[in-house]
């Protein structure tokens, strides 16, 4: 069984500049989500979709950060634009229906914002 | 957002050794907890995932508990292996209970 591709797996960008990243679930899994791990902490939910639904965005910067998951499958995260403070790894993860089952993680996008 | 606490911070052991980790969460309206350990340039990796009151889970040399009325659950760790060095993150939430919120994770290092 595949497991949850991210893609890129790193990226560089100059701060204002825009950024996106991709994510594709295992199949079959309902729900999805994206964590912002920055270094020391542990990773922060920042939205959670179930479907195409959004089952929690309470902690998405939405003034900047935007998430879709149209089709109820892959889903892609965008920053614009991208502040120093967004550096941080950026996970995608899936279950299969709900937040009681086990999350599968992709292995994360590093974003380094200069 | 839930207050997710784990101890130690970090932990340095010794070959051999046993070990053990606390994550505590809030106990009024629990709804899941799960354990991953998270190996550098890997992906967290799922460990356990406990939902009632006395759940005990074991996986190799690795166990957990769960009490969800005082609010804590327990990872250990028999007979520490260098290729356990990990950071272990629990996580608590779930839909009325609150969102899933990660702890800030306990690092272990396994000496040769």
């Amino acid at each position: 069984e595949a497991g949850v591709a991210q893609s890129p797996r790193y990226k560089i960008i100059e701060k204002r500049q825009s950024v996106a990243f991709w994510c594709n679930p295992i199949s079959g899994h309902a729900t999805l989500y994206w964590y912002q791990q920055i270094l020391g902490q542990g990773p922060k939910l920042l939205i959670q979709f179930q479907n195409n639904g959004v089952v929690d965005d309470s902690q998405l910067p939405k003034d900047r950060f935007s998430a879709e998951r149209l089709k109820g499958v892959d889903s892609t995260l965008k920053i614009q634009p991208a502040k120093l403070e967004d550096s941080a790894v950026y996970l995608c993860a899936s279950s299969l229906k709900t937040s009681r089952e086990t999350q599968y993680f992709g292995p994360g996008t590093r974003l380094l914002v200069l | 957002i839930l207050n997710v606490e784990q101890s130690p911070q970090s932990l340095h052991v010794q070959e051999g050794d046993s070990t053990n980790f606390t994550c505590s969460f809030p106990s009024s309206n629990f709804y899941a907890l799960h354990w991953y350990r998270w190996e550098t340039a890997k992906s967290p990796e799922a460990l356990f995932v406990m939902t009632l009151n006395g759940d005990e889970k074991k996986k190799g040399r690795i166990s957990a508990t769960l009490n969800t009325k005082e609010g804590y659950s327990y990872l250990y760790i028999k007979g520490s292996q260098p290729e356990d060095s990990a950071t272990y993150l629990c996580v608590a939430g779930g839909t009325s209970y609150g969102k899933l919120t990660f702890g800030q994770g306990t690092i272990l290092t396994v000496h040769p």
